[in-house]
């Protein structure tokens, strides 16, 4: 089944305890991207890959790091969070250049005490 | 000036009848847009999209793209209760070159 999954799915932490969000996608996509969602913000972009070894920052990238080392695998790793960075997250593959129809993991939701 | 603008709603319609969901943007160089629905705590799911002027329709969802007037919408037919979600537009292209979300529309039907 063609799929894009997250791990974990729910997480709670402490200020400052460096955690991974790992999101693996089997469709051969080149790009991938990260988002959170915020009541009243809608998604916002973190950082977007548009194939191994090329990232880029988002809309709201402070705070948040990634790498692609290989096709299928786009983690984000928060080095430190903070309670603001409590939200829905959400990885999403697409084909690459010249199509925009994007799909979407199951999402982490996260919350930072 | 929000990039692509959404009523938040909820817009409550009756079992059966026709939803109408509206979504405006900003930016004329804006190419392709998407609709995404989705279930409380759950993950968007495209549903639709559209690229040309005019109507593209699948099953009981009709698109309506207008680049002159900058709107995009979307008609769900003969709504059902499991239609009741939040709707997404979605706009790629233009100066981002990004795929740019409003923050979607709560869609209610009423049994």
């Amino acid at each position: 089944e063609a799929q894009v999954t997250q791990n974990p799915r729910y997480l709670i932490t402490v200020t400052g305890k460096k955690l991974t969000v790992t999101c693996s996608q089997n469709m051969n996509h080149e790009y991938m991207s990260w988002y959170r969602q915020d009541p009243g913000l809608g998604l916002r972009q973190i950082y977007y890959s548009m194939n191994v070894e090329v990232t880029d920052k988002g809309d709201v990238p402070e705070g948040y790091k990634v790498s692609r080392k290989e096709k299928r695998n786009f983690p984000l790793i928060l080095e430190s969070p903070s309670p603001n960075q409590t939200s829905l997250y959400f990885c999403a593959s697409r084909i690459g250049q010249g199509t925009y129809e994007q799909y979407f993991g199951p999402g982490t939701r996260l919350t930072v005490t | 000036q929000k990039e692509v603008e959404q009523n938040s709603g909820p817009l409550s319609v009756p079992e059966g009848a026709i939803a109408s969901l509206n979504c405006t943007y900003s930016d004329r160089g804006s190419q392709s847009f998407f609709w995404y629905r989705q279930y409380s705590g759950k993950s968007p799911e495209l549903i639709m999209f559209i690229y040309s002027n005019g109507d593209k329709e699948d099953g009981r969802f009709t698109a309506q793209l207008n680049k002159a007037s900058q709107y995009v919408s979307l008609l769900i037919r003969d709504s059902q209760p499991s239609d009741s979600a939040t709707y997404l537009c979605a706009g790629y292209g233009g100066a981002t070159n990004k795929l740019i979300f409003g923050t979607g529309t709560l869609l209610a039907v009423q049994p």
